[in-house]
Order: C-alpha cells, then structure tokens, then sequence
C-alpha cells in the first residue's frame, strides 16, 4: 500500500509551548488528508479534514485556533498544537487518500505529552 | 442520521475461525472499510467492499450486504499477532469516513 510518514513519533513539550506535527504521502499525492485524536482504548475522533490549497474543516468542537492545520501541497500537512495544555496529550494520527473514493493511508501516529 | 456499530470486544482460540460483525445507518453510502489498529499503533488498512458480496485477500475476508447494512471482517487460522483492534467505517455521501468504535479481538492460545 501507499506510504504516509509521520514526524515525529513522539514528542515531550512544555505546557504553554507549541509543537508541529507533520504528514507527508510519500509515494502519491493526497488530495484530501485527515486529523484524527485517539485518546487511550478510545476510537479515532476525527479532528479536521484538509484538502490542498483551500482551509481545513474542523469537525464540532475542535478549536481552529488551538489546532492549526496547514496542507501547502499535495504531500505534506501540518498539525500545529499552540498553548498546549496537559489534556491535549494523546495519539495524534493523520490519514492521506488519493482520491475521495480511495481508501485513506495512515502515518506511524504521533504520541504527544504535556509536561 | 448516521451511526455504525460493531462488539466493544471479542474472545478467539489460535487457529480457529472469527467473524466480527459491523452494522451501520446511512442514507448516503460509498463503501465500507474495514482496519486492523494494533496498541500503540496507527490502523492499518485491511479491505474496501463498495458492492455486495465477499472480497477474500489471504486469511482475512471481508463481507457486504448494502440492503442490510452489515458488513463482517472473517479471520480464519487466527495468530496470536492477530489480536488487535479492528475498525471498520463507512464512506458517507459526502465521502467522509464515519467510524466504529472498534472492536479488540483477543487471541488465546
């Protein structure tokens, strides 16, 4: 299947600081690439979705201010956490698909602490 | 409205056969898809039924039936490396995924 990297695979920051999260579709272009959360045996809370070159759509709930994401080309998306905060810690993961009616590729997650 | 379910968990012995089953609720529908999550790890992608009937792909099969809105994931000659979570979401009209809140199948020797 098709490769989705993911960086970095975990990250330790301070509360108040900010940490950047990046996906890149490594052998396609994704035209469309997925923010998701999961927190500890929890599923998949879907985030925001991103297309290239137009703003994401943040699912309810989900602040836009807090989470920035940024999709500049069809191989890369970033997920910028700002004044994280504790409760944000968890597994972020980010899906890339080709095509709307493709399945959706899965970077390796990102595991973020607070301190 | 929209909703999807499937068991909250599941007991296998190694080397036997397991069917997880997924219903689901949708006016708008373009596949359903079925992922394998073990801990601590992203999903991995398993299989995408869009027509009815049973798609085999090695020990793993998957089944839809769009009248019903059931879909099953078969996994036969269970692994101990099997035990994990299985996930399986629907594609809605809108092409947005709508996910389970999956399923952990446990293997026991």
């Amino acid at each position: 299947g098709a490769v989705v990297s993911q960086h970095p695979s975990w990250v330790i920051c301070k509360s108040g600081t900010s940490v950047k999260i990046e996906c890149r579709s490594l052998d396609f272009q994704a035209t469309t690439m997925f923010w998701y959360r999961q927190f500890p045996k929890q599923s998949l809370m879907l985030m925001a979705t991103s297309n290239e070159g137009s703003k994401a759509t943040y699912e309810q709930g989900v602040e836009k201010d807090k989470f920035l994401i940024n999709h500049a080309s069809l191989t890369l998306s970033t997920l910028t956490v700002t004044s994280a905060h504790p409760e944000d810690s968890s597994f972020y993961i980010c899906s890339a698909r080709m095509d709307r009616d493709t399945e959706a590729f899965f970077g390796q997650g990102t595991r973020l602490t607070v301190v | 409205g929209q909703n999807i379910d499937q068991p909250t968990e599941m007991t296998a012995t190694e080397g036997a056969i397991v069917q997880i089953n997924c219903t689901y609720q949708t006016s708008g529908f373009n596949g359903l898809f079925w992922y394998q999550q073990h801990a601590g790890e992203a999903p991995t992608f398993l299989s995408y039924n869009v027509l009815d009937g049973l798609e085999e792909k090695g020990r793993f099969s998957s089944f839809l039936s769009r009248s019903k809105g059931y879909s099953y994931l078969l996994l036969k000659e269970l692994q101990m490396k099997d035990s994990a979570s299985y996930l399986c979401a629907f594609m809605d009209s809108n092409y947005q995924l709508i996910w389970g809140a999956g399923t952990k199948l446990i293997i026991k020797p």
